[in-house]
Protein backbone atom coordinates (compact mmCIF):
# COMPACT_ATOMS: atom_id res chain seq x y z
CA UNK A 1 0.00 0.00 0.00
CA UNK A 2 1.04 3.58 -0.80
CA UNK A 3 1.77 5.95 2.57
CA UNK A 4 4.55 8.02 3.64
CA UNK A 5 6.83 6.13 6.14
CA UNK A 6 8.97 8.44 8.99
CA UNK A 7 11.47 6.48 11.07
CA UNK A 8 12.45 6.44 13.95
CA UNK A 9 9.32 6.34 15.85
CA UNK A 10 11.11 7.51 18.97
CA UNK A 11 14.80 8.91 18.92
CA UNK A 12 16.70 10.12 21.98
CA UNK A 13 19.41 12.59 21.12
CA UNK A 14 21.77 14.23 23.61
CA UNK A 15 22.79 17.84 23.58
CA UNK A 16 24.97 18.99 20.87
CA UNK A 17 24.14 16.54 18.48
CA UNK A 18 23.14 16.90 15.26
CA UNK A 19 20.31 13.83 14.19
CA UNK A 20 18.36 13.29 11.18
CA UNK A 21 14.64 12.08 10.46
CA UNK A 22 13.51 10.08 8.19
CA UNK A 23 10.75 10.65 5.44
CA UNK A 24 10.06 8.63 2.84
CA UNK A 25 6.94 8.21 0.18
CA UNK A 26 5.72 6.23 -2.18
CA UNK A 27 2.94 7.83 -3.29
CA UNK A 28 4.68 9.63 -6.02
CA UNK A 29 3.77 12.86 -4.48
CA UNK A 30 5.41 16.12 -5.76
CA UNK A 31 5.35 18.12 -2.88
CA UNK A 32 6.37 17.30 0.82
CA UNK A 33 6.52 18.79 4.22
CA UNK A 34 7.81 19.12 7.73
CA UNK A 35 5.52 19.74 10.38
CA UNK A 36 6.60 19.90 14.38
CA UNK A 37 4.31 20.17 17.21
CA UNK A 38 4.65 20.60 21.02
CA UNK A 39 2.50 19.09 23.58
CA UNK A 40 -1.34 20.52 23.53
CA UNK A 41 -0.30 22.43 20.68
CA UNK A 42 -0.75 22.75 16.43
CA UNK A 43 1.51 21.79 13.58
CA UNK A 44 3.89 24.23 12.60
CA UNK A 45 5.43 24.44 9.39
CA UNK A 46 9.61 23.76 9.25
CA UNK A 47 10.09 23.22 5.52
CA UNK A 48 8.74 21.85 2.64
CA UNK A 49 9.28 21.37 -0.88
CA UNK A 50 7.53 21.55 -4.14
CA UNK A 51 9.89 19.48 -6.74
CA UNK A 52 13.10 17.72 -6.36
CA UNK A 53 16.67 19.61 -5.88
CA UNK A 54 14.48 22.55 -4.06
CA UNK A 55 12.77 23.15 -1.23
CA UNK A 56 11.61 27.01 0.98
CA UNK A 57 11.97 27.45 4.39
CA UNK A 58 8.43 27.45 6.48
CA UNK A 59 7.74 29.49 10.23
CA UNK A 60 10.48 27.81 12.30
CA UNK A 61 13.20 26.67 9.61
CA UNK A 62 15.87 27.88 12.54
CA UNK A 63 18.62 24.96 13.83
CA UNK A 64 16.95 22.86 10.84
CA UNK A 65 17.99 21.47 7.86
CA UNK A 66 16.66 19.65 4.85
CA UNK A 67 17.40 17.62 1.41
CA UNK A 68 15.11 16.73 -1.71
CA UNK A 69 17.55 14.60 -3.83
CA UNK A 70 15.19 12.04 -5.01
CA UNK A 71 10.96 12.53 -5.52
CA UNK A 72 10.29 9.80 -2.38
CA UNK A 73 12.59 10.76 0.31
CA UNK A 74 12.86 14.09 2.09
CA UNK A 75 14.81 13.95 5.37
CA UNK A 76 14.72 16.21 8.22
CA UNK A 77 18.10 17.20 10.31
CA UNK A 78 18.02 18.61 13.51
CA UNK A 79 20.99 20.63 13.89
CA UNK A 80 22.57 21.33 17.83
CA UNK A 81 21.55 24.98 16.84
CA UNK A 82 17.84 23.88 17.49
CA UNK A 83 17.69 25.78 20.51
CA UNK A 84 14.62 23.07 22.21
CA UNK A 85 14.44 20.36 19.76
CA UNK A 86 12.30 18.16 22.26
CA UNK A 87 9.11 17.42 19.88
CA UNK A 88 6.81 15.36 17.74
CA UNK A 89 7.79 15.30 14.21
CA UNK A 90 4.93 14.89 10.98
CA UNK A 91 6.17 14.88 7.60
CA UNK A 92 3.28 15.15 5.14
CA UNK A 93 2.95 15.05 1.29
CA UNK A 94 0.71 15.99 -1.49
CA UNK A 95 0.36 14.81 -5.18
CA UNK A 96 -0.07 18.61 -6.68
CA UNK A 97 0.58 22.01 -4.01
CA UNK A 98 -1.67 24.29 -6.22
CA UNK A 99 -4.64 22.64 -6.59
CA UNK A 100 -7.10 20.94 -4.31
CA UNK A 101 -5.43 17.67 -3.25
CA UNK A 102 -5.53 15.86 0.23
CA UNK A 103 -2.36 15.31 2.34
CA UNK A 104 -0.88 12.01 3.30
CA UNK A 105 0.61 12.56 7.06
CA UNK A 106 3.38 9.86 8.04
CA UNK A 107 2.96 8.56 11.93
CA UNK A 108 5.65 10.89 13.40
CA UNK A 109 8.54 10.49 15.12
CA UNK A 110 9.10 11.49 18.36
CA UNK A 111 12.59 13.25 19.72
CA UNK A 112 13.59 13.82 23.01
CA UNK A 113 16.69 15.49 24.16
CA UNK A 114 18.40 13.65 27.12
CA UNK B 1 -1.53 37.42 13.05
CA UNK B 2 -2.99 34.36 13.48
CA UNK B 3 -4.79 32.97 10.40
CA UNK B 4 -6.39 30.24 11.31
CA UNK B 5 -8.32 30.48 15.21
CA UNK B 6 -9.70 27.57 17.37
CA UNK B 7 -11.56 29.03 20.30
CA UNK B 8 -12.25 26.35 22.01
CA UNK B 9 -9.20 24.13 23.60
CA UNK B 10 -11.95 21.57 25.17
CA UNK B 11 -14.71 20.46 24.71
CA UNK B 12 -17.61 17.68 26.16
CA UNK B 13 -19.99 16.22 24.00
CA UNK B 14 -22.54 13.14 25.74
CA UNK B 15 -22.02 9.97 23.62
CA UNK B 16 -25.21 10.13 20.64
CA UNK B 17 -25.15 13.90 20.84
CA UNK B 18 -24.36 16.17 17.77
CA UNK B 19 -21.28 18.90 18.49
CA UNK B 20 -19.60 21.55 16.70
CA UNK B 21 -16.02 22.85 16.51
CA UNK B 22 -15.09 26.46 15.72
CA UNK B 23 -12.70 27.39 13.15
CA UNK B 24 -12.10 30.70 12.21
CA UNK B 25 -9.82 31.60 9.31
CA UNK B 26 -8.15 34.83 7.59
CA UNK B 27 -7.03 35.13 4.00
CA UNK B 28 -6.52 37.59 1.45
CA UNK B 29 -6.07 34.93 -1.14
CA UNK B 30 -9.94 33.78 -3.31
CA UNK B 31 -8.54 30.51 -3.72
CA UNK B 32 -7.90 28.33 -0.85
CA UNK B 33 -8.93 25.20 0.95
CA UNK B 34 -10.01 24.42 4.63
CA UNK B 35 -9.31 21.21 5.79
CA UNK B 36 -10.43 19.26 9.20
CA UNK B 37 -7.87 16.32 10.92
CA UNK B 38 -8.56 13.80 14.15
CA UNK B 39 -5.39 13.53 15.84
CA UNK B 40 -5.83 10.88 18.63
CA UNK B 41 -3.57 10.22 21.01
CA UNK B 42 -1.43 7.73 18.84
CA UNK B 43 -0.24 10.97 17.04
CA UNK B 44 -1.25 10.44 13.32
CA UNK B 45 -3.42 13.22 11.47
CA UNK B 46 -6.40 11.25 10.11
CA UNK B 47 -8.28 13.29 7.24
CA UNK B 48 -11.93 14.35 7.80
CA UNK B 49 -12.93 16.45 5.75
CA UNK B 50 -12.25 19.34 3.48
CA UNK B 51 -13.97 22.78 2.08
CA UNK B 52 -12.64 24.45 -1.33
CA UNK B 53 -13.12 28.35 -0.84
CA UNK B 54 -15.21 28.13 -4.65
CA UNK B 55 -17.47 25.01 -3.35
CA UNK B 56 -20.97 26.31 -2.96
CA UNK B 57 -22.21 23.23 -1.11
CA UNK B 58 -21.02 22.37 2.33
CA UNK B 59 -18.95 19.31 2.44
CA UNK B 60 -20.57 16.24 4.15
CA UNK B 61 -18.41 13.07 5.05
CA UNK B 62 -20.73 10.29 6.87
CA UNK B 63 -21.05 11.46 10.37
CA UNK B 64 -19.40 15.02 9.85
CA UNK B 65 -20.06 18.10 8.04
CA UNK B 66 -18.04 21.54 7.44
CA UNK B 67 -20.88 24.50 7.98
CA UNK B 68 -18.43 26.82 5.76
CA UNK B 69 -19.56 30.68 6.15
CA UNK B 70 -17.29 32.56 3.74
CA UNK B 71 -18.33 35.63 4.52
CA UNK B 72 -18.06 35.46 8.36
CA UNK B 73 -14.71 33.60 7.01
CA UNK B 74 -15.72 30.11 9.41
CA UNK B 75 -15.67 26.80 8.86
CA UNK B 76 -16.68 25.08 11.78
CA UNK B 77 -17.16 21.59 12.17
CA UNK B 78 -20.50 19.19 13.01
CA UNK B 79 -19.94 15.59 14.19
CA UNK B 80 -23.47 14.03 14.78
CA UNK B 81 -24.17 11.22 16.76
CA UNK B 82 -20.79 11.46 19.18
CA UNK B 83 -18.95 7.98 19.22
CA UNK B 84 -16.58 7.60 22.25
CA UNK B 85 -14.16 6.59 19.67
CA UNK B 86 -14.12 10.47 18.68
CA UNK B 87 -12.79 11.61 22.14
CA UNK B 88 -9.23 13.24 20.24
CA UNK B 89 -7.64 16.34 19.54
CA UNK B 90 -9.32 17.93 16.44
CA UNK B 91 -7.36 20.57 14.29
CA UNK B 92 -8.60 23.08 11.80
CA UNK B 93 -5.93 23.80 8.72
CA UNK B 94 -5.73 26.09 5.19
CA UNK B 95 -3.90 25.60 2.84
CA UNK B 96 -2.50 28.84 1.25
CA UNK B 97 0.03 30.19 -1.47
CA UNK B 98 1.75 28.44 -4.53
CA UNK B 99 3.76 25.90 -1.54
CA UNK B 100 0.40 24.21 -1.13
CA UNK B 101 1.48 25.42 2.89
CA UNK B 102 -1.38 24.35 5.99
CA UNK B 103 -1.56 26.51 8.60
CA UNK B 104 -3.22 24.77 11.54
CA UNK B 105 -4.99 26.08 13.96
CA UNK B 106 -4.42 24.96 17.54
CA UNK B 107 -6.80 22.34 18.09
CA UNK B 108 -9.74 21.35 20.37
CA UNK B 109 -9.98 18.74 22.30
CA UNK B 110 -12.81 16.74 22.52
CA UNK B 111 -13.98 14.25 25.18
CA UNK B 112 -16.89 12.15 24.27
CA UNK B 113 -18.71 11.35 27.62
CA UNK B 114 -20.36 7.45 27.77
Amino acid sequence: DGGITQSPKYLFRKEGQNVTLSCEQNLNHDAMYWYRQDPGQGLRLIYYSQIVNDFQKGDIAEGYSVSREKKESFPLTVTSAQKNPTAFYLCASTLEPRVNYGYTFGSGTRLTVV
Amino acid sequence: AQKITQTQPGMFVQEKEAVTLDCTYDTSDPSYGLFWYKQPSSGEMIFLIYQGSYDQQNATEGRYSLNFQKARKSANLVISASQLGDSAMYFCAMREGQGGKLIFGQGTELSVKP
